[in-house]
């Protein structure tokens, strides 16, 4: 069975600073992987995906995300983060024609 | 382009009663996946429909029911509503099923089980 785990509940960062939100997966064969966000009382917004190719994927608003097969992990980053990223992020992973499966999600916080 | 739609956003229901949501996706996506996001669970995969057939089923109780038509819209459907139903129901799309394309999701519907 296929699954995501986001090991922090919450990422604290100052605005400016890079940041990092972790996940790492478990599915059988090739992964998709998929970045969300979500902001209060809203739906999720795609960030970023990686299907196959370069490991290090860019996506929306400055985010990218990092695959690395051997530790199973798609962490996502930003070099310089804004107050208005303080949201919470989901990370995804699906397998061929299985389900979109989500990890519990990180808050991060940025401060001014 | 219009993007998902679902209805309603908010709800009230008494623990017994039953509840259908809707939702219509973006035109011309033809795969449907509804997901119950709570504060203790997080997002859980509810399950997912192509072409009005179930491809993929989540670990819920049978209670938890859903359908999709000819036009692609879907519905989905508690009955004996319990109170640990109350959530957020999310309703998601993408052009087709299991690809490695990505979900398109709807602003959802609060349910509150009193």
């Amino acid at each position: 069975a296929q699954s995501v785990a986001q090991p922090e509940d919450q990422v604290n960062v100052a605005e400016g600073n890079p940041l990092t939100v972790k996940c790492t997966y478990s599915v059988s064969g090739n992964p998709y992987l998929f970045w969300y966000v979500q902001y209060p009382n809203r739906g999720l917004q795609f960030l970023l995906k990686y299907i196959t190719g370069d490991n290090l994927v860019k996506g929306s608003y400055g985010f990218e995300a990092e695959f690395n097969k051997s530790q199973t992990s798609f962490h996502l980053k930003k070099p310089s983060a804004l107050v208005s990223d303080s949201a919470l992020y989901f990370c995804a992973v699906r397998g061929a024609g299985t389900a979109l499966i989500f990890g519990k999600g990180t808050t991060l916080s940025v401060s001014s | 382009k219009a993007g998902v739609t679902q209805t309603p956003r908010y709800l009230i229901k008494t623990r017994g009663q039953q509840v259908t949501l809707s939702c219509s996706p973006i035109s011309g996506h033809r795969s449907v996946s509804w997901y119950q996001q709570t504060p203790g669970q997080g997002l859980q995969f509810l399950f997912e429909y192509f072409s009005e057939t179930q491809r993929n089923k989540g670990n819920f109780p049978g209670r938890f029911s859903g359908r999709q038509f000819s036009n692609s819209r879907s519905e989905m459907n508690v009955s004996t509503l319990e109170l640990g139903d109350s959530a957020l129901y999310l309703c998601a799309s993408s052009l087709l099923a299991g690809d490695p394309g990505e979900l398109f999701f709807g602003e959802g519907s609060r349910l509150t089980v009193l």
